[in-house]
């Protein structure tokens, strides 16, 4: 049974416009969360973390935001580039085991030019 | 700034062969993991090894083997290759320890095996 859940396997977005992903978790003892970036041919990049002390982190165009009472992830993108057109990986780790991470499946995003 | 290496990139099996998958990074990382990825299924971790000269079990571990042959280097092995393990396989590295222990893995470009 999946532990992290992206419901939306693919989204289309027009470029310049907000870019929303989405991740549900069950494990309520995960206390960080990762979103990788992955393009074809490639291994998944690191883009952006939240530890489960924070509800809100930055990082230029991108912001993660953390509900935990909702067991619920977002990754915002602000404006979205064609460039950002990629596979897009929620990821999580649990408190007792710094070792383990769980993955979704993937939301696929087309930045329309 | 090579980061993780997989070999090979590529490969084609038959049923009841056997293969090593290679890993190696370079950034001096304590901890190393091997991943599979299937259509639909996200990246599941097959093993792990913490630190060098030890290894665990993750998700998958059924049919594969691994070895941590030094800080740089952990293979994974298919002794008996079946059709159910084609798949891409990513390995990663991090250093988790201490006070870096929310620290982010590290991507290999994986590797696409096929098993028929």
């Amino acid at each position: 049974d999946q532990q992290v859940k992206q419901n939306s396997p693919s989204l289309s977005v027009q470029e310049g416009r907000i870019s929303i992903l989405n991740c549900d978790y069950t494990n309520s003892m995960f206390d960080y969360f990762l979103w990788y970036k992955k393009y074809p041919a490639e291994g998944p990049t690191f883009l952006i973390s939240i530890s489960s002390i924070k509800d809100k982190n930055e990082d230029g165009r991108f912001t993660v935001f953390l509900n935990k009472s909702a067991k619920h992830l977002s990754l915002h993108i602000v404006p979205s580039q064609p460039g950002d057109s990629a596979v897009y990986f929620c990821a999580a780790k649990g408190l007792h085991n710094f070792n383990k991470f769980y993955f979704g499946s993937g939301t696929k995003l087309n930045v329309k030019p | 700034n090579a980061g993780v290496t997989q070999t090979p990139k590529f490969q084609v099996l038959k049923t009841g062969q056997s293969m090593t998958l290679q890993c190696a990074q370079d950034m001096n990382h304590n901890s190393m993991y091997w991943y599979r990825q299937d259509p639909g299924m996200g990246l599941r971790l097959i093993y792990y090894s913490a630190s060098e000269g030890t290894t665990d079990k993750g998700e998958v571990p059924n049919g594969y083997n691994v070895s941590r042959l030094n800080k740089r280097e952990f293979s994974l092995r298919l002794e008996s290759a079946a059709p159910s393990q084609t798949s891409v396989y990513f390995c990663a590295s991090r250093d988790p320890g201490g006070s870096l222990r929310n620290q982010p893995q590290h991507f290999g470009d994986g590797t696409r095996l096929s098993i028929l």
